[in-house]
């Protein structure tokens, strides 16, 4: 079964510290990995995914295997972060590209 | 620039009516997915469908129905409706490759209120 468990559901940092918001994942096969933002009275949409292996407004996710995760971080949080992340899976097409989403993790950067 | 569309923005029904909600995309997807969000539960995911004439339930697909009319337009039907379905709901669209989900787009949201 395809499930995504982000552990915190609130993450409050100040300006400048470091962030990472937790993402663990249980799928059998080699699934697809996204990292999609809410902000305030905006759509969601995506952030950034495993496979393109970019660094999107400075924030960095790797996916490691082994320990099924895919964390999202980033070196110094800005108040502009300040968002719902949601971690979110998608399975290969001969399962429907099921895509399933963990509970989100509310981002605070406090000045 | 439309994208996904989704109708009514806000909606308050009475226990036991029903209700469709509707959601069209225009950037010609395969898949499409209808989410309800609450606090502390995220996006669960209630039926999605992989292709036209093609549906599946998701995780909570219990007191909803869907239909997929054609491949821009995707309808979740409350047959009756209970306060536990009070919620904001979310359509969304992508496209399938071989090995998942490309991006996927998102309506605005339904804020529905069952009392």
């Amino acid at each position: 079964a395809q499930r995504v468990t982000q552990p915190e559901k609130l993450l409050s940092v100040f300006k400048g510290a470091p962030v990472e918001l937790k993402c663990n994942y249980s799928y059998s096969g080699s699934p697809e990995l996204f990292w999609y933002v809410q902000y305030s009275r905006q759509r969601l949409q995506l952030l950034l995914r495993h496979i393109s292996r970019e660094s999107i407004k400075g924030f960095t996710a790797d996916l490691n295997k082994g320990e099924t995760s895919f964390h999202l971080k980033k070196p110094f949080a800005q108040e502009e972060d300040s968002a719902m992340y949601y971690c979110a899976l998608s399975g290969p097409l001969e399962y429907g590209n099921k895509l399933v989403f963990g509970a989100g993790t509310i981002l605070r950067v406090k000045s | 620039n439309a994208g996904v569309t989704q109708t009514p923005k806000f909606q308050v029904l009475k226990t036991g009516q029903s209700m469709t909600l509707q959601c069209a995309q225009d950037m010609n997807h395969n898949s499409m997915y209808w989410y309800r969000q609450d606090p502390g539960m995220g996006l669960r995911l209630i039926y999605y469908s992989a292709s036209e004439g093609t549906t599946d339930k998701g995780e909570v697909p219990n007191g909803y129905n869907v239909s997929r009319l054609n491949k821009r337009e995707f309808s979740l039907r409350l047959e009756s409706a209970a306060p536990s379905q009070t919620s904001v709901y979310f359509c969304a669209s992508s496209e399938a490759w071989q090995w998942g989900s490309t991006e996927a787009f998102f309506g605005q949201g339904t804020r529905l209120t069952v009392v």
